[in-house]
């Protein structure tokens, strides 16, 4: 049973334009959220993380929602930039036991067409 | 400040074998995690150390262990390798208390 769901595989967006990379969750006991970014060949790189006192964070061009209510967060890229084109993971956990661990989603391949 | 180092960077094992990971955290980061990718997978969490012990373990069968070091540093061990075990295995590090963990650059394992 997949606890954080990213339910497009792959997302094509103009360069200049904004990329939205959607993400759900299950589990009522997630409360910190975060964003990883992966290139081929390398391990994935910590992007921007919200918690669940929050419903918005922004670093840059980079910007993640939080609608607890639906269990569903969002990275908003602005502008989208071809160095952005990557695999983009959204991961949860929770305080204690089990949920302590970081349980990611399947990732979504982001292109961003010059 | 290095990052997070694998050892090594690709391995190709038979079938009924067993491999040994090894991974070195980033300098002061005492937590430890390790999992496993596959293609349609996503990363699927395997295990967790914190100061040489066990906090948290994933989903995976008793042919996947490890054990990490007084100097943090960590290993995984898989024993009677199947096919299914090939795949990309990340280690990531973390400080004490911090929810963020930074990974390596994986070691890709191939089990023909």
């Amino acid at each position: 049973d997949q606890q954080v769901k990213q339910n497009s595989p792959s997302l094509s967006v103009q360069e200049g334009r904004i990329s939205i990379l959607n993400c759900d969750y299950t589990n009522s006991m997630f409360d910190y959220f975060l964003w990883y970014k992966k290139y081929p060949a390398e391990g994935p790189t910590f992007l921007i993380s919200i918690s669940s006192i929050k419903d918005k964070n922004e670093d840059g061009r980079f910007t993640v929602f939080l609608n607890k209510s639906a269990k569903h967060l969002s990275l908003h890229i602005v502008p989208s930039q071809p160095g952005d084109s990557a695999v983009y993971f959204c991961a949860a956990l929770g305080r204690a036991g089990a949920n302590s661990k970081l349980t990611f989603g399947k990732g979504i391949t982001l292109s961003v067409r010059p | 400040k290095a990052g997070v180092t694998q050892t090594p960077r690709y391995l190709i094992k038979t079938r009924g074998q067993q491999v040994t990971l090894s991974c070195s955290p980033i300098s002061g980061h005492r937590s430890v995690s390790w999992y496993q990718q596959t293609p349609g997978q996503g990363l699927q969490f395997l295990f967790e150390y914190f100061s040489e012990t066990q906090r948290n373990k994933g989903n995976f069968p008793g042919r996947f262990s490890g054990r990490q070091f007084s100097n943090s540093r960590s290993e995984m061990n898989v024993s009677t390798l199947e096919l299914g075990d090939s795949a990309l295995y990340l280690c990531a590090s973390s400080r004490i208390y911090s929810y963020e963990q930074y990974f390596g650059p994986g070691t890709r394992l191939t089990v023909t």
